[in-house]
């Protein structure tokens, strides 16, 4: 089993539309979540990060975490043209000092 | 100003050739990682320094020698180049101890021929 395991795509949607994004992890001892968005031939960028259970929202992004099913999901919504990029999901425990990636899902938004 | 900057950008080499990369961040931090990306886009730790002292070494082969001269650069040497190398390096950055909120450099496209 991955340690963390995302859909890699492509994922298609309509211009306006929301995207979800998801993603599950197999440690019960991590601590921290984040989203990576990654555009073709570029590096990571964080865009969210989620500590706790629950929603967090940030503009038309929004991180949701449940620890008890170890999910963690993005939800953008009125998504964009330039929304397009592939989206990291990536698990950080303390324990082991470690950033453990999933593949990336990959989202073409659709004009 | 660049937060993270790598050099090269790109690098074209043979097998069995010996190469470098610089990484250089100016943002303070006291953590510093490499990641390998693969053609499958998977990106992975390969190292981690924490004020120049190695906490992270993934299961690398040793022909990967990190170096951090001091806190704010991390080199990485790579010997005996072979074809399973070619990927994406990226180095990246963090503040004080090892955390998930990270900042990349541009990243390094590695062949080798």
């Amino acid at each position: 089993q991955k340690e963390v395991e995302q859909n890699s795509g492509p994922l298609s949607v309509p211009e306006g539309a929301i995207a979800s994004l998801n993603c599950t992890y197999s440690d019960r001892g991590s601590q921290s979540f984040f989203w990576y968005r990654q555009y073709s031939g570029k590096s990571p960028e964080l865009i969210m990060s989620i500590y706790s259970n629950g929603d967090k929202e940030d503009g038309r992004f929004t991180a949701q975490l449940n620890k008890a099913s170890q999910y963690v999901s993005l939800l953008i919504r009125d998504s964009q043209p330039s929304d397009s990029a592939t989206y990291l999901c990536a698990v950080f425990s303390g324990n082991t000092g470690k950033l453990i990636f999933g593949q990336g899902t990959t989202l073409q938004v659709k004009p | 100003d660049t937060a993270v900057s790598q050099t090269p950008k790109y690098l074209v080499t043979q097998m069995g050739n010996d190469k470098s990369i610089k990484c250089e961040q100016n943002l303070g931090h006291d953590t510093m990682y490499w990641y390998k990306q693969d053609s499958k886009k998977f990106l992975k730790i390969m190292f981690s320094y924490n004020n120049k002292e190695l906490i992270i070494n993934e299961t690398v082969p040793n022909r990967f020698s990190p170096k951090s001269p001091d806190k704010a650069h991390l080199n990485l040497h790579i010997n005996s180049l072979e074809l399973g190398d070619s990927a994406v390096y990226f180095c990246a950055s963090s503040r004080g101890q090892p955390a998930g909120t990270q900042y990349f450099g541009p990243g390094t496209r590695l062949t080798v021929l």
